[in-house]
This record gives C-alpha cells, sequence and structure tokens, in this order.
C-alpha cells in the first residue's frame, strides 16, 4: 500500500502570508495527486487534482505541483476563509490514501 | 451533475452492524466508482474502500476488510456500506464519494454525510 506523509499537521499563519503543504508518497504515484478541504461540520471540497488541475470555481490562489513522490499544496495570500484541514489523496493505485491533514488556523 | 443523498443519523451499540446507504442521481451507478470516506473525532479522512473499474471489483482498505461490505443496487442507483462487529471507535461520519469511471477526477461529489455514533 503507498502511505502519504503529509506535513506540517497544523500551522497558524496571517492573512496574506504564503502557505506551503507537501506530502510525499512511499512510491511513485504519477501525479494522480488531489487536495481536499474540509471545514468543521462540512462536507470535504476537492480544490485540485492531477497535481495541479484546479478545480473549476476554486480560487487562482491555490496551486499545486510536484512529480514523483513529492507533491505541494500552496495558498499565495492567505484568505480568513481559507481556515480548516486540508488533505492530500493519491489516486493512482488501490489502496487509495489520504495523508494525515494539515490543520491551518488564521492568525 | 451527479448528487448523493445518504440516509440519517444512527446510533448503535458495540457488536451491532450498521447499513448506510447513498442515493444517486443525475448519473447512473453503472457510470459511476463509488467510494467510502469516513472522518472520526479528533482523526483524519480514512477511505474505506471502492470500486476499482479497471478490474471491476470493490477494494477495502485492509484495516477494514473482514468487517466492511460496499455493495450497489443498480435497479435504484443506490449504494450501501455495511460495517459489522462495531466498537467505539467506529464512532464517525461516513461519507459516500464518487467519481465518473475513467475519468481520473477523484470524489467529485460527496454525499452529505451519515453519523454514525456507536455506544453502550
Amino acid at each position: 500500500d503507498i502511505q502519504m506523509t503529509q506535513s506540517p499537521s497544523a500551522m497558524s499563519a496571517s492573512v496574506g502570508d504564503r502557505v506551503t503543504i507537501t506530502c510525499r508518497a512511499s512510491q511513485g504515484i504519477s501525479n494522480y495527486l488531489a487536495w481536499f478541504q474540509q471545514k468543521p461540520g462540512k462536507v470535504p471540497k476537492r480544490l485540485i487534482y492531477a497535481t495541479s488541475t484546479l478545480q473549476s470555481g476554486v480560487p487562482s490562489r491555490f496551486s499545486g505541483s510536484g512529480s514523483g513522490t513529492e507533491y505541494t499544496l500552496t495558498i499565495s495570500s492567505l484568505q480568513p476563509e481559507d481556515f480548516g484541514t486540508y488533505y492530500c489523496l493519491q489516486h493512482n493505485s488501490y489502496p487509495r490514501t489520504f495523508g494525515q491533514g494539515t490543520k491551518v488556523e488564521i492568525k | 451533475q451527479v448528487q448523493l443523498v445518504q440516509s440519517g443519523a444512527e446510533v448503535k451499540k458495540p457488536g451491532a452492524s450498521v447499513k448506510v446507504s447513498c442515493k444517486v442521481s443525475g448519473y447512473t451507478l453503472t457510470e459511476l466508482s463509488m467510494h467510502w470516506v469516513r472522518l472520526a473525532p479528533g482523526k483524519g479522512l480514512e477511505w474505506m474502500g471502492g470500486f476499482d473499474p479497471e478490474d471491476g471489483e470493490t477494494t477495502y482498505a485492509r484495516k477494514f476488510q473482514g468487517r466492511v461490505t460496499m455493495t450497489e443496487d443498480t435497479s435504484t442507483d443506490t449504494a450501501y456500506m455495511e460495517l459489522s462487529s462495531l466498537r467505539s471507535e467506529d464512532t464517525a461520519v461516513y461519507y459516500c464519494a464518487t467519481e465518473v469511471r475513467g475519468s481520473y477526477s477523484p470524489f467529485d461529489y460527496w454525499g452529505q454525510g451519515t453519523l454514525v455514533t456507536v455506544s453502550s
């Protein structure tokens, strides 16, 4: 099974900050990597899939990059509504696996 | 546009089973690959299992093998997830999540979630 190691587990940042979250796969996943945002009590929302394809309607301050085993979600300028927990998901093979999550708080 | 509507909240005793449903509209189940994901209190999202269109089989996460069964009723476009031998650690919100088969666009659509509480 592919393990996804996500870091950091939590962070606090100010509005306007650049935020970076990383996921490392235990083996290559051929860019089949998606990112989700979940706010408390809400359904997860997909932000990005296939490493860098932005979901329709998601603000352009969100971007994804990476290859092989290392992938990154970047928020170029953090906004107050960006609080929540972010998860990566590898969809290269079964069983699918999520990262452990990164809780983002606004200072 | 796919819509997924899940069954309501459940309260179960330890050792019991729970069966959660997920009704599909906008597509038929045969056009979709259905998965189940859960979120337990204080934990992260956890993939439980889902349909792999490449081999036509449902694959389960190792952690749940032997305790979970995922089925589909194509006559009503309803998917089911049954979890048995419940313990307190299974208290969680359970989601169905789906994608169009072959799209490589994972989990575009989610159900609203079903809270399952396991308590004596």
